[in-house]
């Protein structure tokens, strides 16, 4: 079966700093990967997903992610942070023989300072 | 398109009362799921479904019950509420094969 941890619970980064949260995963094969953010008190919405070919993604609000497969990482980054990315962001993976299903990981709170 | 939407926002439920959280979605989606998500836990996923008249249990499915009774519709039923229920619950959607899944607003519960 396949997992995901983020190692950092919180992490706290200047306004215009860049950024980077940590994903690793375990499973035997290719995973899918998705990057999702949740903005208090809403739903969980995309920031983008690798399925296969170019291991560097690039998603929704200026966020990009590269699939290492030696090193079962999927971490995402912005070169600088906006206040408004404050939010929880949740890193998942899915297997092509899992029936659509995903596992999560248990989230990065970002917080930023002005 | 609404996406996924969900009903109510919010609720707070006295012990051994019952309710039903409404999850409609309108992309056509075959697959469905309900997840709980706790502080620091991630989400959890409770049920999902593969199509109309079809699910299954998921991680946690104690306390919980689902219906399919059609491609839009999935609401998830607590019949004896308990505290270990406070959560807030998402219902979510997705095509076959892309493993992409879209999430509706969520429902927060309290159960006192």
């Amino acid at each position: 079966a396949q997992s995901v941890t983020q190692p950092d619970i919180h992490i706290t980064v200047s306004e215009g700093a860049s950024l980077e949260l940590r994903c690793n995963y375990s499973y035997g094969a290719t995973p899918y990967l998705f990057w999702y953010v949740q903005s208090p008190g809403q739903g969980l919405q995309l920031l983008l997903k690798y399925f296969s070919g170019d291991t560097l993604v690039q998603g929704i609000k200026g966020f990009e992610a590269e699939f290492k497969r030696s090193q079962s990482s999927f971490n995402l980054r912005k070169p600088s942070v906006h206040w408004s990315d404050a939010a929880e962001y949740f890193c998942a993976v899915g297997a092509n023989n899992a029936g659509n299903m995903l596992t999560f990981g248990g989230g990065t709170r970002l917080m930023v300072k002005p | 398109n609404a996406g996924v939407t969900q009903t109510p926002k919010f609720r707070i439920l006295k012990i051994g009362q019952s309710m039903t959280l409404q999850c409609t979605q309108d992309m056509n989606h075959n697959y469905m799921y309900w997840y709980r998500q706790d502080p620091g836990m991630g989400l959890k996923l409770i049920y999902y479904s593969v199509g109309a008249g079809i699910t299954d249990k998921g991680e946690v499915p104690n306390g919980y019950n689902v219906s399919r009774s059609t491609t839009e519709d999935f609401p998830l039923r607590l019949e004896l509420a308990a505290p270990s229920q406070t959560s807030v619950y998402f219902c979510a959607s997705g095509m076959t094969g892309s493993n992409e899944q879209f999430f509706g607003p969520g429902t927060r519960l309290t159960v006192l």
